[in-house]
């Protein structure tokens, strides 16, 4: 069973700086890699599949990259409503709903 | 807008059942497979399980199988969670999730509000 990491668990940032978020599957998962941002008290919202496809109405500033192993999240210029916690979560092997343990994105 | 609300959660003893309720609306539900997924309080997404779209196949996590239920109605637009045999690390927020296809092992396009479960004596 692919074993998903994120790293790191909490970062730090102040609004309009630029986030990085990483990913790490224990094996090749392609591109079958998907974002969800979660915000408290709220079910996830799809940010990106693909490995880099923004879902329907997520703006530019979110941007995925990577395949295999490697991926990363990046927020461009982070707004007040981007503060939230991300997961990542794989869909190329069984079982499904494979997520990362999440990272915490709050306001420096 | 796609909608999934979920309904159904409260309080359980344990080794009590309930019964949860997704509610899909505006989009074709019979086409797509539907997930369950929880989150305990303050942790981190946990998949429950799956069901195709025709109802025919169903998968569950090992930490439910043989408990909980998946099932569907198309006529209704609503995906069921058959809860059994309740335990304490059952207390979870319970999520439906679609997914873009048929296909069962995909992202979640949309997700419910979620309903929460509390098992406690």
């Amino acid at each position: 069973e692919i074993v998903m990491t994120q790293s790191p668990a909490t970062l730090s940032v102040s609004p309009g700086e630029r986030a990085t978020l990483s990913c790490r599957a224990s094996q090749s998962v392609s591109s079958n890699l998907a974002w969800y941002q979660q915000k408290p008290g709220q079910g996830p919202r799809l940010l990106i599949y693909g490995a880099s496809t923004r879902a329907t109405g997520i703006p530019a500033r979110f941007s995925g990259s990577g395949s295999g192993t490697e991926f990363t999240l990046t927020i461009s210029s982070l707004q007040s409503e981007d503060f939230a916690v991300y997961y990542c979560q794989q869909y190329n092997n069984w079982p499904p709903g494979t997520f990362g343990p999440g990272t915490k994105v709050d306001i420096k | 807008q796609v909608q999934l609300v979920e309904s159904g959660g409260g309080v359980a003893q344990p080794g009590t059942s309930l019964r949860l309720s997704c509610a899909a609306s505006a989009f074709n539900f019979r086409s797509h497979a539907m997930h369950w997924v929880r989150q305990a309080p303050g942790k981190g997404l946990d998949w429950v399980a799956v069901i195709s779209k025709d109802g025919d196949r169903k998968y569950y996590a090992d930490s439910v199988e043989g408990r909980f239920t998946i099932s569907r109605d198309n006529s209704q637009n609503t995906l069921y969670l058959q809860m059994n045999s309740l335990r304490a690390e059952d207390t979870a927020v319970y999520y439906c999730a679609r997914v873009p296809t048929a296909m069962l092992n995909y992202y979640f396009d949309y997700w419910g509000q979620g309903t929460l479960v509390t098992v406690s004596s």
